[in-house]
């Protein structure tokens, strides 16, 4: 039963265009709201992270948004470029043991 | 920079046979992890460890066991192989406490079971 779920499975987007990520959690006690990227033959990296007592944070081109009572966190991705694809994967953790990540995200970018 | 190496990055070993996954980390971290990934189920938890010589139990523990002798280095056993452990398997690291947050992995190992 997956603790994290996380839609769609898979997205394509045009060069300029925006990249949203979706992804709901059950457990309350998760504390801390990580968002990994990972390319083909390479292990996953951390990409930005979000504490529930905000509700957006935002680096670069990459915005999360947070919705502590629907329980709900986005990935947005402003201005997607190829470069940008790659596999997301959000996860809800409980520092620094209990990690549960989502089914994950493969994103195509298009010149 | 944070490096976490595995010993193998492609593996093709016969049903039944023992498999070791070698982890290593370069900065002492105390908690480390195995991770196998399956296109749509993400990320499982196999085993982590949060010392040397500790280890619990993750999600999906069966026919698997970990071994860790020193804290920089972390395996993952296949006792006997089955082709339904054919996956990619990653290993993770990272901090105890308030650093833990972010989990550094390593390149995977992708495992064929014939």
């Amino acid at each position: 039963q997956q603790q994290v779920k996380q839609s769609p499975q898979s997205l394509i987007v045009q060069k300029g265009g925006i990249s949203i990520i979706n992804c709901a959690y059950e457990n309350t006690a998760f504390d801390y709201f990580p968002w990994y990227q990972q390319f083909p033959g390479k292990g996953p990296a951390l990409l930005i992270a979000i504490r529930p007592d905000v509700s957006e944070k935002k680096e670069g081109r990459f915005t999360i948004s947070f919705n502590k009572s629907a329980k709900q966190f986005s990935l947005h991705i402003m201005d997607s470029q190829p470069g940008d694809s790659a596999t997301y994967f959000c996860a809800a953790s409980i520092p620094p043991l209990d990690m549960r990540f989502g089914a994950g995200t493969r994103l195509t970018v298009k010149p | 920079d944070v490096k976490v190496t595995q010993s193998s990055r492609y593996l093709v070993k016969r049903t039944g046979e023992k498999v070791f996954l070698e982890c290593v980390q370069d900065m002492d971290h105390e908690n480390m992890f195995w991770y196998r990934q399956d296109p749509g189920l993400g990320l499982r938890l196999i085993y982590f460890s949060y010392d040397v010589k500790m280890k619990e139990k993750g999600d999906i523990p069966e026919g698997y066991s970990v071994s860790r002798e020193k804290k920089e280095r972390f395996s993952l056993i296949l006792e006997s192989a089955s082709t339904n452990q054919t996956s990619m398997y990653l290993c993770a690291s990272s901090f105890s406490g308030i650093l833990g947050e972010t989990q550094y992995f390593g390149p995977g190992t992708r495992l064929l079971v014939l």
